[in-house]
Order: C-alpha cells, then structure tokens, then sequence
C-alpha cells in the first residue's frame, strides 16, 4: 500500500531551532495539503500545492513557515526559529484533481 | 467568512442505538461538506461528502448525512452504533472557490456495551 508518507514522524526540538518535514504523497496526485493540528481541534489548513505550484496559504501561517514542492512530488514543510506554540502535530494529505484526500500519518513535533 | 462548529464536543451512546453528530456551517456560497473519521492513532478517513447532488449523503460503515440548506446543517446519522465506530468525527467545509478545507473542533464518540 504506497499511501502518503511523512518523515520524520517525531521531532523534538528547542526553542529557536530550525526544523524541516518531508510528505510523499500518493504517486499520481497532483494535489498535496499542510495542515496543523493541536490537542483538542481539528486540522487547521497552512498551504496547498496543485503540482508544483503553490497556490493557496493561510493567512495564520507566518513568515517564519515555508512549504515547497519542487518537482511537483514531495514536499517539505519547514519552520524557522521555532517557538513553543508551534508544537503540534502537522499532517500532509494528498488528492487527484477533486477526489478524496488521503491523510499521512502526521509529523509529531514538541518544541522544548 | 466560512467556518463550521460542531455542537458537541462529545457524544455518548450505546451499542446498537442510533448516533446522531451535529455539524453546521456557515458559507457564502455553495460549500462542499465532508466527514472525517480518526481512529486513535491512525490517519484521517474520508467516511463522506456532499458536492451539490443528492442531499441525503451515503458513506461508508452505514452512516450517513443530510444536507439542509435552510439549516445550514450538516448532521452525520448511523441508525446502530458498533463498538468500532468509537472515535474523533469531523466536520469540513470547502468553500467554492476556494482550495482551503475548514475543519471543526471535532466530536468524539463513545460507545458503551
């Protein structure tokens, strides 16, 4: 079963770190999604890619976060100068076109 | 501006009884509408969505959901719980034209034998 993949799938790191995830999403989608999900709420949607293109951001996410997809294949999510609020679980998912969106298993990361 | 609330938080029912998860949204024009399942520790599950056809919405393991817009509701039924419906529900909205997936808080389900 080649669903989508995350790397790694628990980080901790210190306040001011740097911090870089990975999601390989299913190999024919086109479409791929970062989400936030904290204790209690529902995933909160950062960005979104059609192929390599990035085409949508929330406006909560700040300047210190940054997605790519470089090849329209995988892409990386990363965060600068972490801060304690960005501790999180941070979940990828991938679609084709406007089909069902299928979920990684996420991206635990603890900011100490 | 588009949201979605949940109205319970948690939800309690027996085996066998019917659930009942409460969803509505708010959205400027025609939204798409979505069910997630989380089971613990496991990925997000697409259980169904709306886009405009039918309102009354079938999924997968017999649930559910009808689409009301002078309600602007959302509910997800199941006419008998199983233990194995035990989980975090969620209720998304896609705002048309728009790629953004609105998730709300969640409502999870307890089923008591």
């Amino acid at each position: 079963d080649t669903g989508v993949s995350q790397d790694p799938r628990h980080k901790i790191t210190k306040r001011g770190q740097n911090v870089t995830f990975r999601c390989d999403p299913i190999s024919e989608h086109n479409r791929l999604y970062w989400y936030r999900q904290t204790l209690g709420q529902g995933p909160e949607f950062l960005t979104y890619f059609q192929n390599e293109a990035q085409l949508e951001k929330s406006r909560l996410l700040s300047d210190r976060f940054s997605a790519e997809r470089p090849k329209g294949s995988f892409s990386t999510l990363e965060i600068q100068r972490t801060e304690q609020g960005d501790s999180a679980m941070y979940l990828c998912a991938s679609s084709w076109v406007e089909s069902e969106q299928y979920f990684g298993p996420g991206t635990r990361l603890t900011v100490t | 501006a588009q949201s979605v609330t949940q109205l319970d938080s948690h939800v309690s029912v027996s085996e066998g009884t019917p659930v009942l998860l409460r969803c509505n949204y708010s959205s400027s024009y025609s939204p798409s509408l979505f069910w997630y399942v989380q089971h613990p520790n496991k990925g997000l599950q697409l259980l169904l969505k709306y886009t405009s056809a039918a309102t009354l919405v079938k999924g997968i393991n017999g649930f559910e959901a009808e689409f009301k817009k002078s309600e602007t509701s959302f509910h997800l039924t199941k006419p008998s719980a199983h233990m194995s419906d035990a989980a975090e529900y969620f209720c998304v909205v896609k705002p048309s034209g728009t790629y953004k997936y609105i998730f709300g808080t969640g409502t999870r389900l307890k089923v008591l034998a």
